[in-house]
């Protein structure tokens, strides 16, 4: 089992929609929570960080449960420009500042 | 607006070349990632660096690949001799460590093609 996992998709969503990304983690020691945002052939982006009373900036949200062990990712208004590969990032503080990636969902918005 | 570099951006070889990347990390950060990208294995970490020391390099082939600091401002991953199944991307980031885990921030890449 991964210690990150994430539906690899592709989600196509029409512009205008509002999508949602789960990811789940293995590790419960896990402290520091990221979406990172990767467009073709470029480096992943950090998107933001994920905090445990959940967080928002702009159309995006980011939620995170502890307890069952998953983050969320809710994107409103879907543009063309969010298409990209969205990865789900976990640390643990005692690694230092290691961070173990999720293999990421693809999200296509379509026209 | 501080960003990590890495050098080549794309590199063409034969089999059982020597290929040499190199980085160079945001200044003032004290950690530093080598990891590969491919398209079947996702990102996979080959080394971590805290303040120039090698401190995890369990995901890299020990027979073939190198990963130095030679100073604050320079990362090298090497790979001697390359393979075909090396062929992928290299990314180096970078972070600092500060005693919780905090973000890292990605170079662009070295697009690495074994022939």
């Amino acid at each position: 089992r991964k210690e990150v996992e994430q539906d690899p998709g592709p989600f196509n969503v029409p512009e205008g929609a509002t999508v949602a990304f789960n990811c789940t983690y293995s590790n419960s020691a896990s402290q520091s929570f990221f979406w990172y945002r990767q467009d073709c052939r470029k480096e992943p982006k950090l998107l933001m960080s994920v905090y445990s009373s959940g967080n928002e900036d702009g159309r995006f949200t980011a939620q995170l449960n502890r307890a069952s062990q998953y983050i969320s990712l809710l994107i409103r208004d879907s543009k063309l420009s969010d298409s990209a590969t969205y990865l789900c990032v976990v640390g643990v503080n005692n690694a230092g500042n290691m961070l173990t990636f999720g293999g990421g969902t693809r999200l296509m918005v379509k026209p | 607006d501080a960003r990590v570099t890495q050098t080549p951006r794309h590199k063409v070889t034969e089999m059982g070349q020597e290929v040499t990347m190199r980085c160079q990390p945001i200044l003032g950060h004290n950690t530093v990632f080598w990891y590969r990208q491919t398209m079947m294995q996702g990102l996979e970490l080959l080394a971590y660096f805290r303040n120039r020391a090698p401190l995890d390099d369990s995901g890299m082939p020990k027979d073939r690949f190198s990963a130095e600091m030679p100073d604050a401002t320079l990362a090298t991953l090497k790979i001697q001799p390359s393979e075909p199944r090396d062929s992928a991307v290299y990314f180096c980031a970078s972070g600092f460590w500060r005693g919780a885990t905090d973000t890292q921030y990605f170079g662009p890449g070295t697009r690495l093609t074994v022939l």
